[in-house]
């Protein structure tokens, strides 16, 4: 099935700072790309969608400032964590869907990037 | 609008006994439902679709789904347990051109 990767996988860092996670499909060029956040013992908590060379869609109650979105080609997004605080530490999951094997609306997963703030 | 409710927040059964995990879904259009599985500090992994197609899906690792339009449900099952499948299992659903909503999950304990 499609691949796609995340990078990195953990990230710790200091208060203040910015922090940016990569994601790729491997395999396929993928139309959308979601970005998910996960906290502890719950479920995915859709924060945007991005498409390749517009900008992406957020959710109601993200801030657009705070997480930055880059769609720059069919097989890369990136997440930037602008300004990271303790309250931003989350597992963070992109998803890529696109691939012409795939079913409708199929989505395939990152392995996802655990952050931690200090 | 769309939505899925995973009956039960966790499920424990013996290895070698059946898994039934609960999904009900609310949708006013056809909708695509999948089934993902989530180990520790892991992405998700797809274990089944389903797409209009066969009500009946056979998925990853012996686990099937049956699609149940009159009950608005499609639970997951598989007929005997490993140590292996223990994990965090998510129903999601997603009726075309809108976003995927997945449940809340469901934490599956397989004891020895």
């Amino acid at each position: 099935g499609a691949v796609v990767s995340q990078h990195p996988s953990w990230v710790i860092c200091k208060s203040g700072t910015s922090v940016k996670i990569e994601c790729r499909s491997l395999d396929f060029q993928a139309t959308t790309m979601f970005w998910y956040r996960q906290f502890p013992k719950q479920s995915l908590m859709l924060m945007a969608t991005s498409n390749e060379g517009s900008k992406a869609t957020y959710e109601q109650g993200v801030e657009k400032d705070k997480f930055l979105i880059n769609h720059a080609s069919l097989t890369l997004s990136t997440l930037t964590v602008t300004s990271a605080h303790p309250e931003d530490s989350s597992f963070y999951i992109c998803s890529a869907e696109g691939d012409p094997l795939a079913g409708p609306n199929e989505q395939f997963f990152g392995p996802g990037t655990r952050l931690t703030v200090l | 609008a769309q939505s899925v409710t995973q009956l039960d927040s966790h499920v424990s059964v013996s290895e070698g006994t059946p898994v039934l995990l609960r999904c009900n879904y609310s949708s006013s259009y056809s909708p695509s439902l999948f089934w993902y599985v989530q180990h520790p500090n892991k992405g998700l992994q797809l274990l089944l679709k389903y797409t209009s197609a066969a009500t009946l899906v056979k998925g990853i690792n012996g686990f099937e789904a049956e699609f149940k339009k009159s009950e608005t449900s499609f639970h997951l099952t598989k007929p005997s347990a490993h140590m292996s499948d223990a994990a965090e299992y998510f129903c999601a659903i997603n009726t075309g051109g809108f976003k995927t909503i997945f449940g809340a999950g469901t934490r599956l304990f397989v004891k020895a």
